[in-house]
């Protein structure tokens, strides 16, 4: 049973465009997500989070957008740049026990054209 | 600041070999977390570390996967016997206690044949 979802494997973008990247989720005690970016024979990079007591949350050219009734949570980076062609996976965690323990979804591939 | 040291970064060996990955997390961070990867999936967590203490290893196939971090500071995970479906990047990572970014190392590739 997935409980966090990236139904888009892949996605192109043209420079300068927006990239939104989806991730959705069926737990509804995971109260605070992370997005991260991975490029290839690296770790996972941290890039933005957000509590489910915000429905967006800015960080420069990365916003990210919670609709808690709809369970989807999306990143939005413009303009997009070559750098940012990565797998951007995001994350799911319930806080209520006090600790952090993510679920994660299988990532999407963007790929930002020059 | 450094970051979260892995190594060996490759690892190839026989199935029913034995294999053992080490991990230096963000020095002052309390709780440590090992990964397995397996391609084209996300990130699945195997265990959790506060200090020395476990906080969660209800993923961690414990008949043949065991880790340790004895001082509270690296930690070292070891798969004895390996299987081939044992094939995937085993991921570190490390946050301040309470803090929920958790920060990752550049990962072991294992590849049992």
């Amino acid at each position: 049973d997935q409980q966090v979802k990236q139904n888009s494997p892949s996605l192109s973008v043209q420079e300068g465009r927006i990239s939104i990247l989806n991730c959705d989720y069926t737990n509804s005690m995971f109260d605070y997500f992370l997005w991260y970016k991975k490029y290839p024979a690296e770790g996972p990079t941290f890039l933005i989070s957000i509590s489910s007591i915000k429905d967006k949350n800015e960080d420069g050219r990365f916003t990210v957008f919670l609709n808690k009734s709809a369970k989807h949570l999306s990143l939005h980076i413009v303009p997009s740049q070559p750098g940012d062609s990565a797998v951007y996976f995001c994350a799911a965690s319930a806080t209520a026990s006090g600790t952090y323990k993510y679920i994660f979804g299988t990532g999407t591939r963007l790929k930002v054209l020059a | 600041e450094a970051g979260v040291a892995q190594s060996p970064r490759y690892k190839i060996i026989e199935k029913r070999q034995s294999v053992a990955f080490w991990c230096n997390p963000i020095s002052g961070h309390a709780t440590l977390y090992w990964y397995q990867q397996i391609l084209g999936q996300g990130p699945k967590l195997l265990i959790q570390f506060q200090n020395n203490g476990v906080v969660d290893d209800s993923q961690l196939p414990k008949d043949r996967f065991s880790a340790e971090r004895l001082k509270g500071v690296d930690s070292t995970l070891k798969i004895q016997p390996a299987k081939l479906e044992d094939s995937a990047v085993y991921l570190c990572a490390s946050s301040l206690a309470g803090d929920g970014i958790q920060y990752f190392g550049a990962g072991t590739r294992l590849s049992v044949l």
